[in-house]
């Protein structure tokens, strides 16, 4: 079945440490994102990839970091200088064409130590 | 700047009942909008996606609703089950914004049986 896998499912960081959450898809997408939800909250965009080697910043960038090396992979890193990183994180892809709708993985929630 | 309101941000209901949840958005030059669910410690799942020459769009039980001019949309869910206990996000797509989601807070429905 084509979809999207995140993983870990939870995650936990230390102090000053630099972790990576992994999300692969086999939709053959072209775009993909990356958001956050915090609790309570509406979800707020991250960073999104619309071609291999290429992505751009969305709402709250600072202190996360991305690659597109690959067309089915989008993984984020959470950085020692994203000071409140405990949330929960999902990743999305879609077309990119034409709007269609976006597809979820399951999310990796992130907590500090 | 796009911002997106779901009222109410609870909803309690007898099984069997119809209910309707509300989206508004204060943009009325969108792309196209989203009707999601959520599961407890989940990804996302689409429902519904209204493209901005449409009125409405229906699947099942489901039937959502798109007033550009009034900046509403509204979810109608028939005849209410159990299992539709979850989070419902509604989001929307901006021209220009290469696909990307504006969400709201989302409503979330409890139904009793």
């Amino acid at each position: 079945d084509g979809g999207i896998t995140q993983s870990p499912k939870y995650l936990f960081r230390k102090e000053g440490q630099n972790v990576t959450l992994s999300c692969e898809q086999n939709l053959n997408h072209d775009a993909m994102y990356w958001y956050r939800q915090d609790p309570g909250q509406g979800l707020r965009l991250i960073y999104y990839s619309q071609i291999v080697n290429d992505f751009q910043k969305g709402d709250i960038a600072e202190g996360y970091s991305v690659s597109r090396e690959k067309k089915e992979s989008f993984p984020l890193t959470v950085t020692s200088a994203q000071k409140n990183p405990t949330a929960f994180y999902l990743c999305a892809s879609s077309s990119g064409q034409g709007y269609q709708p976006q597809h979820f993985g399951d999310g990796t929630r992130l907590s500090i130590l | 700047k796009q911002e997106v309101t779901q009222i109410p941000a609870a909803l309690s209901v007898p099984e069997g009942e119809n209910l309707v949840l509300n989206c508004s958005f204060t943009d009325s030059a969108i792309y196209n909008l989203q009707w999601f669910r959520q599961d407890p410690g989940k990804g996302l799942t689409s429902l519904l996606l209204i493209q901005s020459s449409q009125r409405e769009q229906t699947s099942g039980r489901l039937n959502a609703s798109l007033d550009k001019s009034s900046g509403r949309s509204t979810l109608y869910i028939a005849a209410s089950q159990p299992g539709d206990s979850a989070t419902y996000l509604c989001a929307v797509g901006g021209r220009g914004s290469q696909g990307n989601l504006i969400f709201g807070k989302g409503t979330k429905l409890s139904v009793k049986p």
